[in-house]
């Protein structure tokens, strides 16, 4: 069975940072486009970073650009979300997703959307 | 940026059939995805690829895309569909749509 567990979420004062962690199992991990997915109390889903299989590719969306570092350890199944000068818009729960995608010129069209999910991680940022 | 459109809320009495469409210029050009949340839980992929379903996913939900809507129809809804659905496509990054809430009255 696919699992994947994040963890690393809690309390941290404006300005701080946090690095959040992603386990996964029950996959070969180092063949999977991996994402985080954050979503605001009350709020929709907002897409936040994808990392490709070796991690030598990544993209961010605007709002956590220079902020946030999105990296993968493939000898250890793990995807790391490294959060720095934290307000308290990025107060939410955070996801970790496996990627499918194709892209190029074998493909009808370019696609990425999240097969597995999983459970989330809070962070508070909250003086 | 790239913007999806749904409606905030869509309402279904038990046994009915439930649409909830997704708006954007550029779906008829890329394929809409969509989720299921329900309260408290994480996403569920329901529908990929405008219209298929992944393994698990009862026969009741289906997609179709038709120029620039994309649409996730639930028959003979149950209760245990109540929650809020997300559809998703690409433009250079992923986008989601804002959510609808599907109240099962």
């Amino acid at each position: 069975e696919v699992q994947l567990v994040e963890s690393g979420g809690g309390l941290v004062q404006p300005g701080g940072s946090l690095r959040l962690s992603c386990a996964a199992s029950g996959i070969t991990f180092s063949t999977y486009w991996m994402t985080w997915v954050r979503q605001a109390p009350g709020k929709g889903l907002e897409w936040l970073a994808n990392i490709n299989e070796d991690g030598s590719d990544k993209s961010y969306v605007d709002s956590v650009k220079g902020r946030f570092t999105i990296s993968r350890d493939n000898a250890k199944n793990s995807l790391y979300l490294q959060m720095n000068s934290l307000s308290a818009e990025d107060t939410a729960v955070y996801y970790c997703a496996r990627l499918k995608y194709c892209s190029g010129g074998g493909c009808p069209t370019t696609y990425y959307y999240m097969d597995v999910w999983g459970k989330g991680t809070t962070v508070t940022v909250s003086s | 940026s790239y913007e999806l459109t749904q409606p905030p809320s869509v309402s279904v009495s038990p046994g009915q059939t439930a649409k909830i469409t997704c708006s954007g210029d550029k779906l008829g050009k890329t394929y809409t995805f969509w989720y299921q949340q329900r309260p408290g839980q994480s996403p569920v992929l329901v529908i990929f690829h405008d219209s298929k379903r992944p393994s698990g996913i009862p026969e009741r939900f289906s997609g179709s895309s038709s120029g620039n809507t994309a649409t996730l129809t639930i028959s003979g809804t149950q209760a245990m569909d109540e929650a809020d659905y997300y559809c998703q496509a690409w433009d250079s990054s992923v986008v989601f749509g804002g959510g609808t809430k599907l109240t099962v009255l």
